[in-house]
């Protein structure tokens, strides 16, 4: 089954600085979806971009779908040390249900 | 307080026993779904079920048996066929099985072998 990649595996900020996260995949998509994880819990949806969209915004969150190179960006901006989590994007191919990559551990250090 | 339930939060499982994890929804979601976390890794599909008295495996779905007697339930048992079961179990659900939606997420049940 295909599975998205995150990269990286783990980063490290400083509180204000903005976290870009990446995720690839192999085979071509539904939709792409972004889940946040605190340590010991379980994961909360963030964002869906579909196919044909390039690029969505909530809040903080900036996601960017890339078709073409099979890949996404999830960019947090002016980070807070409450964002310190774990980032999964999921994909969405040919069943419906989503495929998780391994994560990007983010600490944000206030 | 609505959502995905699940319990214990923590579980232990003694050799040769059989342990079964609880999920409960109150969101009216026809899909739900199983998934293994192993540190390190990413969530694998254990099983999931689209609609009442159905289910299907999913990638992992050896040593692993579910139920859907019910909507609102979907409880996972860890058979002692599964012989590293030590991991964190994750239940989702979403509104219908169809592409575009969302999961939610319940807290997670830590199993570990004693």
């Amino acid at each position: 089954s295909q599975q998205g990649e995150e990269d990286p595996q783990a980063l490290s900020i400083q509180e204000g600085e903005n976290a870009t996260m990446n995720c690839s995949y192999k085979t071509s998509i539904n939709n792409l979806q972004w889940y946040r994880q605190n340590s010991g819990r379980g994961l909360v949806h963030l964002i869906l971009i579909r196919s044909n969209e390039r690029e969505k915004h909530s809040g903080r969150l900036r996601v960017t779908l890339d078709t073409s190179k099979k890949s996404s960006s999830l960019l947090i901006t002016a980070s807070r040390a409450a964002d310190t989590a774990s980032y999964f994007c999921a994909t969405e191919g040919g069943s419906y249900i989503p495929t998780f990559g391994r994560g990007t551990s983010l600490i944000v250090h206030p | 307080d609505g959502g995905i339930t699940q319990s214990p939060k923590y579980l232990f499982r003694k050799e040769g026993q059989n342990v079964t994890l609880s999920c409960e929804q109150n969101l009216n979601h026809d899909a739900m779904y199983w998934y293994r976390q192993d540190p390190g890794q990413g969530l694998r599909l254990i099983y999931y079920s689209q609609i009442v008295n159905d289910f299907q495996k999913g990638d992992i779905a050896e040593g692993y048996s579910v139920s859907r007697e019910k909507k609102e339930s979907f409880p996972l048992t860890v058979t002692s066929a599964q012989k590293n079961p030590t991991a964190f179990y994750l239940c989702a659900g979403s509104p219908t099985a169809a592409t575009n939606e969302k999961l939610f997420f319940g807290s997670g049940t830590q199993l570990s072998v004693l």
